[in-house]
């Protein structure tokens, strides 16, 4: 079955520091990858995707992902974050073009001042 | 460009009781999406909908819940009756098919209902 591993249920950092939050997923074929923000009480917004290319992603607000299919990997990085950063952030894969999303449990990231 | 829209925003109602949500998905959407939302976890889907027709709904519990899209736009998705086990955000996406390949699939979400059930 299809899924997808998020390790780290919290992440605590401070303002200014970087921060790495962890996807891994399973499969064995083709994959499209995809990073979502949820900021308290609102739905999910896009931050990246990776379709196909460059397997370095850049996306909205600094942040970017690299894809490793070797790792299955598609780990989400910021060098520097804000307290605005603080929020959920959702790996999400599909295997196919038009096929359903699976999700992570997500990682709360905590920006401390 | 409007977003997904979703009403009611939050929605208290008591077991056994009738609820119903809306969802109007972005213009020219094809593609829509119920997800259910469990406190700590990440959404999974109810149903999918390529214009009327649902074409996934293999984790709709079919006994209590039911959906529609009629016309291929607007949808709405009903609990009968509802559970305590219900309570959770309703999470409402649409995507596009169409366009070039960087624009494949990228699915929007609507700020979701937040039901609780008493």
């Amino acid at each position: 079955a299809q899924s997808v591993t998020q390790l780290d249920s919290q992440v605590p950092v401070f303002e200014e520091a970087p921060v790495e939050l962890r996807c891994n997923y399973s499969s064995s074929v083709s994959v499209y990858l995809f990073w979502y923000v949820q900021y308290p009480n609102q739905g999910l917004q896009l931050l990246l995707k990776y379709l196909s290319g460059s397997t370095l992603v850049k996306g909205i607000n600094g942040f970017e992902a690299e894809f490793n299919k070797s790792q299955t990997s598609f780990h989400l990085r910021k060098p520097s974050v804000h307290i605005s950063d603080t929020a959920e952030y959702f790996c999400a894969v599909t295997f196919s073009y038009g096929q359903n999303f699976v999700f992570g449990p997500g990682t709360r990231l905590s920006v401390l001042p | 460009e409007a977003g997904v829209v979703q009403s009611p925003r939050y929605k208290i109602i008591e077991k056994k009781q009738p609820v119903a949500f809306w969802c109007n998905p972005i213009s020219g959407h094809n593609t829509l999406y119920w997800y259910r939302q469990n406190l700590g976890q990440g959404p999974e889907l109810l149903i999918r909908y390529e214009n009327e027709e649902a074409v996934d709904d293999s984790q709709l519990p079919k006994d209590r819940f039911s959906a529609e899209r009629l016309k291929g736009v607007d949808s709405t998705l009903k609990i009968q009756p509802a559970e305590l086990g219900d309570s959770a955000v309703y999470l409402c996406a649409s995507s596009s098919l169409a366009g070039s390949p960087g624009g494949t699939d990228t699915q929007y979400f609507g700020p979701g209902t937040r039901l609780t059930v008493l």
